[in-house]
């Protein structure tokens, strides 16, 4: 299976503790996304890497959330001292980035994190 | 800023009538509109996109999406509904150029009867 993979499917966690999410996306694409999604709720975007670097970061991520993308490969998005209220799915997407495919994400099945 | 309105959060329709899920959008430019589905636990998957040439576009399993500049809308249908049709649909907007970051929608519950 060549699509975008994530680890750990499911994680519960106790508030306060550090989690990490790990995104491995389709290996010729340049674009890697990170959204989160609550009941109820559309994808909100978080982040997003173009190979290596960061160039955009949502007000919704919070100094407790950091991403990472060092080899322009796979990503990691860790959330510090977690909260309940970081209690959700957490999406990862990837994409050949602009033109003709711009928008044609191609997600992973997503992690689910349960903050106690 | 791009946002996107999907009005009622679920819809259920018989087995072969029409389907007729609506999405309205908002972007200072020329947008760039899709619609994704999501069947239960698996990942969103694109059904269709507009990209600023035709304005009627046709997806995957026999659905379609028009374009209506005036209206600012991008309603999705398909004329039989499928019970395989039963699913989670998400309107997404991106604003043309390099960033292709997109914003969805709360998405659409259609329920398919018998």
């Amino acid at each position: 299976d060549t699509g975008v993979s994530q680890d750990p499917r499911h994680k519960i966690t106790k508030r306060g503790q550090n989690v990490t999410f790990r995104c491995d996306p389709i290996s010729e694409h340049n674009r890697l996304y990170w959204y989160r999604q609550t009941l109820g709720q559309g994808p909100e975007f978080l982040t997003y890497f173009q190979n290596e670097a960061q160039l955009e970061k949502s007000r919704l991520l919070s100094d407790r959330f950091s991403a990472e993308r060092p080899k322009g490969s796979f990503s990691t998005l860790e959330i510090q001292r977690t909260e309940q209220g970081d209690s959700a799915m957490y999406l990862c997407a990837s994409s050949l980035g602009s033109g003709v495919n711009t928008g044609e994400l191609f997600f992973g099945e997503g992690s689910r994190l349960t903050v106690l | 800023a791009q946002s996107v309105t999907q009005l009622g959060s679920h819809v259920s329709v018989s087995e072969g009538a029409l389907v007729l899920l609506r999405c309205n959008y908002s972007s200072s430019v020329p947008p760039y509109l899709f619609w994704y589905v999501q069947y239960p636990n698996q990942g969103l998957q694109l059904l269709l996109k507009y990209t600023s040439a035709a304005t009627l576009v046709k997806g995957i399993n026999g659905f379609e999406a028009e374009f209506k500049k005036s209206e600012t809308s991008f309603h999705l249908t398909k004329p039989s509904a499928h019970m395989s049709d039963a699913a989670e649909y998400f309107c997404a907007v991106s604003e043309t150029g390099a960033n292709s970051k997109l914003t969805f929608g709360k998405g659409i519950t259609l329920s398919v009867r018998p």
